[in-house]
């Protein structure tokens, strides 16, 4: 069965800082990987999403993220907070085989600090 | 273009009734998904829908089911509520099948059951 780790339930920066969220996957076969990002009383936004074309993948608001598949890693960086970068974040696999279902992690809570 | 939407946007129920819950997808995309997203259990995969079939379901009681109309819509209903079904309702629609296929998600319609 896949399944996704998120380490750190809480991760707080200062602006300008650098933004690393770690994502951690399992899976028996190559997964597709998505980040999502989720705003106070919002729904999920997609930052960006992992399809086994290139391993580093740029997506919006200047996240980016990097397939490793020896490390099982998806992690998600940007190089320079900003304070409208505070939400929370969700590391997802999408289960194939004709499912479709997204397996999400438990989240990471951004807090951005002056 | 317009978003996915859901309705409504909160809603308050007691313990023994019934709720539906309703989701209207981006123009063109033929399959959506429900999640719940619940404190302390993080999103679950509900029930997916595709061109007006059921097409996966995740693991939750019978009394969690749905439909999806001919126009894509779709309602998610909840018999018997219970403290615990307490919680944000995402929908999100797809343009395709593949697992691949960003979701792309709404609002939410937050259910509290008293």
């Amino acid at each position: 069965a896949q399944s996704v780790t998120q380490l750190g339930s809480h991760v707080s920066v200062s602006e300008g800082a650098l933004v690393l969220l770690r994502c951690n996957y399992s899976s028996s076969v190559p997964p597709y990987l998505f980040w999502y990002v989720q705003y106070p009383n919002q729904g999920l936004q997609l930052l960006l999403k992992y399809t086994s074309a290139a391993t580093l993948v740029k997506g919006i608001n200047g996240f980016e993220a990097e397939f490793k598949k020896s490390e099982t890693s998806f992690h998600l960086t940007k190089p320079s907070a900003h304070m409208s970068d505070a939400a929370e974040y969700f590391c997802a696999v999408s289960e194939g085989g004709g499912y479709n279902k997204l397996i999400f992690g438990a989240g990471t809570r951004l807090a951005v600090h002056p | 273009e317009a978003g996915v939407t859901q309705s409504p946007t909160h809603l308050i129920k007691t313990r023994g009734q019934q709720v539906t819950l309703r989701c209207s997808p981006i123009s063109g995309h033929t399959s959506v998904y429900w999640y719940q997203q619940a404190l302390g259990l993080g999103l679950q995969f509900l029930l997916w829908y595709d061109e007006g079939e059921e097409r996966n379901r995740g693991n939750f009681p019978p009394r969690f089911s749905g439909r999806q109309f001919p126009n894509y819509s779709s309602e998610l209903n909840v018999n018997a509520l219970e403290l615990e079904d307490s919680a944000l309702y995402l929908c999100a629609s797809s343009l395709g099948t593949e697992p691949t296929d960003t979701q792309y998600f709404g609002p939410g319609t937050r259910l509290t059951v008293l």
